[in-house]
């Protein structure tokens, strides 16, 4: 089975800035089923991005995804006080632990 | 626009069964196009797949190891649901449990997600 590494476990920035989170998995993948999601307090997961790099509707322009084989990234390229959560990758039936952004 | 209605008990007792409903508007369980999937969220655990249950020509059920001998994954589709069972709980199984469509020809991601539903498993 597949296990999915995130790093930072945390990430401190300010709106405006740019968040660069990683996602790495333990053997090479097919790209076709990385997905990133956002959670807030007490929400689901909301889908951000699928197929490692395909922004699902109506997210907005800022995040973005790529990467393939075992390294995978998802930027936001100016941070939304909105933006603000926890970050999680996830592979078929697999989850990453979670990368927690916080306002510095 | 898809919903996910979760319904079921917010508390179970040690040794019993965990059962938990999650109604489909928007879409029918017997798609051939998503799989409908239950997922639970602990602070030990993190988020954990359990499992699955999707129609193609026929009913499929997909569950996780570490549960496998103890979960039911049923569909229902004179009322257009699905339900998840999990017999013999323990307090390690005490979670936020969501049920979740997984969308398979555009996205291969689980797309939409129930509102929740806290499960406490104490006596």
């Amino acid at each position: 089975e597949v296990v999915l590494t995130q790093s930072p476990g945390t990430l401190s920035l300010s709106p405006g800035e740019r968040a660069t989170l990683s996602c790495r998995a333990s053997q090479s993948v097919s790209s076709g089923y990385l997905a990133w999601y956002q959670q807030k307090p007490g929400q689901a997961p909301r889908l951000l991005i699928y197929g490692a790099s395909s922004r699902a509707t109506g997210i907005p322009d800022r995040f973005s995804g790529s990467g393939s084989g075992t390294d995978f990234t998802l930027t936001i390229s100016r941070l939304e006080p909105e933006d603000f959560a926890v970050y999680y990758c996830h592979l078929r039936i697999t989850f990453g632990q979670g990368t927690r952004l916080e306002i510095k | 626009q898809l919903q996910l209605q979760q319904s079921g008990p917010g508390l179970v007792k040690p040794s019993q069964t965990l059962s938990l409903t999650c109604a489909i508007s928007g879409d029918s369980v017997s798609t051939n196009s998503a799989a409908w999937n239950w997922i639970r969220q602990s602070p030990s655990r993190g988020l954990e797949w359990l499992g699955r249950t999707y129609y193609r020509s026929k009913w499929y059920n997909d569950y996780a190891v570490s549960v496998r001998s103890r979960i039911t994954i049923n569909p229902d589709t004179s009322k257009n649901q699905f339900s998840l069972q999990l017999n013999s709980v323990t307090p390690e199984d005490t979670a936020v449990y969501y049920c979740a469509r997984e969308e398979i020809v555009a996205t291969s991601a689980i797309d939409y997600w129930g509102q929740g539903t806290l499960v406490t498993v104490s006596s």
